[in-house]
């Protein structure tokens, strides 16, 4: 079954504790992103990735790294956690092209205290 | 000017009768538009896309785009409590690699 898997689907940490949030997809698409969405701004992309070792910032990309190692791995990572960045975390990828749709995993949500 | 606008509802319809969603957007390059829908806590799903100007039908679903008046929308006819939901529009721009720009969404509610 083609999918994007994210995990964890929920997490709640502390302020300054850093955290992966883990998202592989299994259709060999090329292009991969994260959103996070928030309660009237909708969804902003954080970070995105065209291929393997080639990303590029997105939209809200500050306190956020991302990695591309494997074509199907990208992990979000949050250095140092704050509490702005309690959001609802969605990865997603599309094969390239104008007409291809995304494809999102199940969403992460993220509580830092 | 956000690039994409939905209004945010909620849009309230009676089971049975048809809905109507709709989605501005401001980059006349705009080449790609997408339907999701996205039930609470969960994760988008697509609906429906569209690239060329005119109508598209899939099943309860059309949408319509107008790039000259850079308008989409969807309409869903004989709506159900499931389609309660809420509805993002999405835009790919022309050379704008793969990102999709999201509207903030318009909430559904189909009442029985």
């Amino acid at each position: 079954e083609a999918q994007v898997t994210q995990n964890p689907r929920y997490l709640i940490t502390v302020t300054g504790k850093k955290l992966t949030v883990t998202c592989s997809q299994n259709m060999n698409h090329e292009y991969m992103s994260w959103y996070r969405q928030d309660p009237g701004l909708g969804l902003r992309q954080i970070y995105y990735s065209m291929n393997v070792e080639v990303t590029d910032k997105g939209d809200v990309p500050e306190g956020y790294k991302v990695s591309r190692k494997e074509k199907r791995n990208f992990p979000l990572i949050l250095e140092s956690p704050s509490p702005n960045q309690t959001s609802l975390y969605f990865c997603a990828s599309s094969a390239t092209g104008g007409h291809t749709e995304a494809f999102f995993g199940q969403g992460t949500r993220l509580t830092v205290v | 000017q956000k690039e994409v606008e939905q209004n945010s509802g909620p849009l309230s319809v009676p089971e049975g009768a048809i809905a109507s969603l709709n989605c501005t957007y401001s980059d006349r390059v705009s080449q790609s538009f997408f339907w999701y829908r996205q039930y609470s806590g969960k994760s988008p799903e697509l609906i429906m896309s569209i690239y060329s100007n005119g109508d598209k039908e899939d099943g309860r679903f059309t949408a319509q785009l107008n790039k000259a008046s850079q308008y989409v929308s969807l309409l869903i006819r004989d709506s159900q409590p499931s389609d309660s939901a809420t509805y993002l529009c999405a835009v790919k721009l022309t050379g704008g690699g793969n990102k999709l720009t999201f509207g903030t969404g318009t909430q559904l509610k189909v009442e029985l």
